[in-house]
């Protein structure tokens, strides 16, 4: 199946400092991106959608200037939590549609655990 | 997209078989049920989908009423690795111009036992 891989797996950073979450789709082209926020015991909630070459797409009451993402190419989207607060502290995990064809499922990275003191 | 219902957790013994149900009594005709567990700290993975017949695949079976308005998921000798939170999500198919994203619910918290 497609492989998702998302980097680093887990980072711990002090309040205040910028983390960026790389996610790469290693053997197919996503055109589209999607980052999640999941809090511990909670479910996934969907933070924002990214597609290549355009602005991505954020969902209520997620700040874009907070997180930042970028979609330059058809293989990898990146999330920048800037100035980050312990409040951000939570598992994010992207997931990307394969380009070509009818794709009947979404493809996960395997999520980064982001610790912020 | 439909909401669903599902048990907040479940046990099964290992080597049985796990049948995780799913309500989805407002299920559009052209809605499909997609299966998706999530392992402890790591992303989501999918499973199966399904319409209206049932689906076998190398990790499990999709039974899903006549009506539609329930379906099953079976995992048929499910081991200590299948211990995950399994969410049922109903939605149309990722074609077209659509949207792709998927509204992930609680889920089944399934818990295998040695």
């Amino acid at each position: 199946g497609a492989v998702v891989s998302q980097h680093p797996s887990r980072v711990i950073c002090k309040s205040g400092t910028s983390v960026k979450i790389e996610c790469r789709s290693l053997d197919f082209q996503a055109t589209t991106m999607f980052w999640y926020r999941q809090f511990p015991k909670q479910s996934l909630m969907l933070m924002a959608t990214s597609n290549e070459g355009s602005k991505a797409t954020y969902e209520q009451g997620v700040e874009k200037d907070k997180f930042l993402i970028n979609h330059a190419s058809l293989t990898l989207s990146t999330l920048t939590v800037t100035s980050a607060h312990p409040e951000d502290s939570s598992f994010y995990i992207c997931s990307a549609r394969p380009f070509r064809g009818v794709q009947e499922k979404l493809f996960f990275g395997s999520g980064t655990q982001l610790s912020v003191l | 997209d439909a909401k669903t219902t599902q048990p907040t957790s479940m046990d099964c013994a290992e080597g049985r078989a796990a049948n995780l149900p799913c309500n989805h009594s407002t299920i559009s005709g052209n809605e499909y049920v997609y299966w998706y567990r999530q392992i402890h700290s790591q992303g989501p993975q999918y499973i199966i989908h399904g319409l209206k017949n049932n689906e076998t695949n190398e990790m499990a079976s999709l039974i899903i009423t006549e009506d539609r308005k329930s379906s099953t998921l079976i995992l048929p000798h499910a081991t200590l690795r299948d211990t995950a939170v399994y969410y049922c999500i109903v939605r149309v198919p990722f074609t077209g111009a659509g949207s792709y994203q998927l509204t992930f619910g609680k889920g089944t918290k399934l818990s295998v036992i040695p």
